[in-house]
């Protein structure tokens, strides 16, 4: 059983359009992680959120934690071939911290 | 500073064998993690390790098992390999207080370890 689903699981547009992943659970975190993960590389932290409602902007990524903490979304605007990988969100579980990871939406920005 | 290092970075093992990956944490990260990641999947919790003991463990049968070091290096150890064992091996490290996990303080991972099992 995932706990996190996220959607899409694939997504191919063309430079410049906008796009939005989403990041849904049943459960309840304690703060969320987004992670981006290029081919051979461990994953790169972008962002966590911890408040229910949190908005985070990052150049031309915002990230938005749910109210009620079980679910996220990311909106990337403005794509570029460089924003090109794989998006994981991560829930963060018990007082160790323990990650709970989506499968990943994989983007391809084509110039 | 320096980010988490682990090696080898590829290994090709045979089923029933015996492998130990390595894993160096962040300057001044004191907590690691590893994490097994199946092509096309997200990473899944192995295990976590703070002040030299297991505190945390996910659906991983007890051939998974793993050692911290008193300088904070970790080692993941797999028994008695199975073809289902190939995947990308993660080691991630972070920052834990007297607290627990600080909720606003992420991970930062390696580039992991590419193990295949034929």
């Amino acid at each position: 059983t995932q706990l996190l689903e996220q959607s899409p699981q694939f997504l191919s547009i063309q430079e410049g359009e906008n796009l939005t992943v989403y990041c849904n659970s049943s459960s309840v975190f304690s703060s969320l992680q987004w992670y981006r993960q290029e081919p051979g590389e461990g994953p790169v932290l972008l962002v966590t959120v911890v408040t229910g409602g949190e908005v985070k902007k990052l150049k031309r990524l915002t990230f938005q934690f749910g109210d009620a903490r079980k679910d996220s979304s990311l909106h990337i605007t403005a794509a570029q071939p460089g924003d090109t990988g794989l998006y994981l969100c991560a829930g963060v579980r018990g007082s160790q911290g323990n990650l709970i990871f989506g499968k990943g939406t994989k983007l391809s920005v084509k110039p | 500073e320096t980010g988490v290092t682990q090696s080898p970075t590829h290994l090709i093992k045979t089923r029933g064998q015996q492998v130990t990956l390595r894993c160096s944490s962040q300057s001044g990260h004191n907590t690691v993690s590893w994490y097994q990641q199946a092509l096309g999947q997200g990473p899944q919790f192995i295990f976590q390790y703070y002040r030299e003991e297991e505190n945390g463990r996910g659906n991983f049968p007890p051939r998974f098992s793993g050692l911290q070091f008193p300088n904070y290096s970790s080692e993941l150890n797999v028994n008695a390999l199975e073809l289902d064992d190939s995947a990308l091996y993660l080691c991630a490290s972070t920052l834990t207080g007297g607290g627990g996990y600080r909720r606003n303080y992420g991970y930062t991972f390696g580039s992991g370890t590419r193990l295949t099992v034929v």
